[in-house]
């Protein structure tokens, strides 16, 4: 299975903080992403990154790919108490993105 | 311009009834697809069809469960005979053609008594 592996699975931090969150996937991958999950609520996408990519930056979110060691990390800096919900990482296969494998997901408490 | 619809959003069934789940994907959007999520767990990819044809259902079980996205009207998501087991909160997410990225609906809870 090439599924996403969120570590840690749970994290709470004070709002300011900054706070990451890593993914470990097994199979090889045309691209992975990044969505949040509100408690009771759909899931967001927040960032995409490619195979061929190894940084990419949005707002307030960087998110890292490293091929070789088949992982990710997403970094929220300046953390807020809005940031707090769940997150996942997904990942699409070389050939064919269609199904998306996801993570079992990461929450992350932000304390104001 | 509206995001993913899903309805209803919650639903109760008792064991054996049928249940039905109704997708409305983004204006333009040609794919659909269907996500299970059991509580503290991630999505587990159902099926995925574009209009009048399913391209891969390699997540949806064998037995009780179809998908169907007609030319015409939403996608539906139907489970017949549902028992205890299929109580969970139901996803589809809808993408436009050559797209990676997924937009997801509000989900649709089930609860099966």
């Amino acid at each position: 299975s090439q599924q996403g592996e969120e570590d840690p699975q749970a994290l709470s931090i004070q709002e300011g903080e900054n706070a990451t969150m890593n993914c470990s996937y097994k199979t090889s991958i045309n691209n992975l992403q990044w969505y949040r999950q509100n408690s009771g609520r759909g899931l967001v996408h927040l960032i995409l990154i490619r195979s061929n990519e190894r940084e990419k930056h949005s707002g307030r979110l960087r998110v890292t790919l490293d091929t070789s060691k088949k992982s990710s990390s997403l970094l929220i800096t300046a953390s807020r108490a809005a940031d707090t919900a769940s997150y996942f990482c997904a990942t699409g296969t070389q050939g064919g993105s269609e199904k998306l494998v996801f993570g079992k997901g990461m929450k992350l408490t932000v304390n104001p | 311009n509206a995001g993913v619809m899903q309805n209803p959003r919650h639903l109760v069934r008792r064991r054996g009834q049928e249940a039905r789940l109704r997708c409305s994907p983004m204006k333009g959007h040609s794919h659909v697809y269907w996500y299970r999520q059991l509580p503290e767990e991630g999505l587990k990819f159902m099926v995925y069809l574009q209009k009048e044809n399913i391209i891969d259902e390699s997540g949806m079980p064998k037995e009780r469960f179809s998908a169907e996205f007609p030319k015409e009207g939403p996608s539906i998501l139907r489970i017949q005979q549902v028992v205890r087991g299929d109580s969970a909160a139901y996803f589809c997410a809808s993408s436009p053609q050559d797209s990676v990225r997924r937009y997801f609906g509000p989900g649709t809870r089930l609860l099966v008594l």
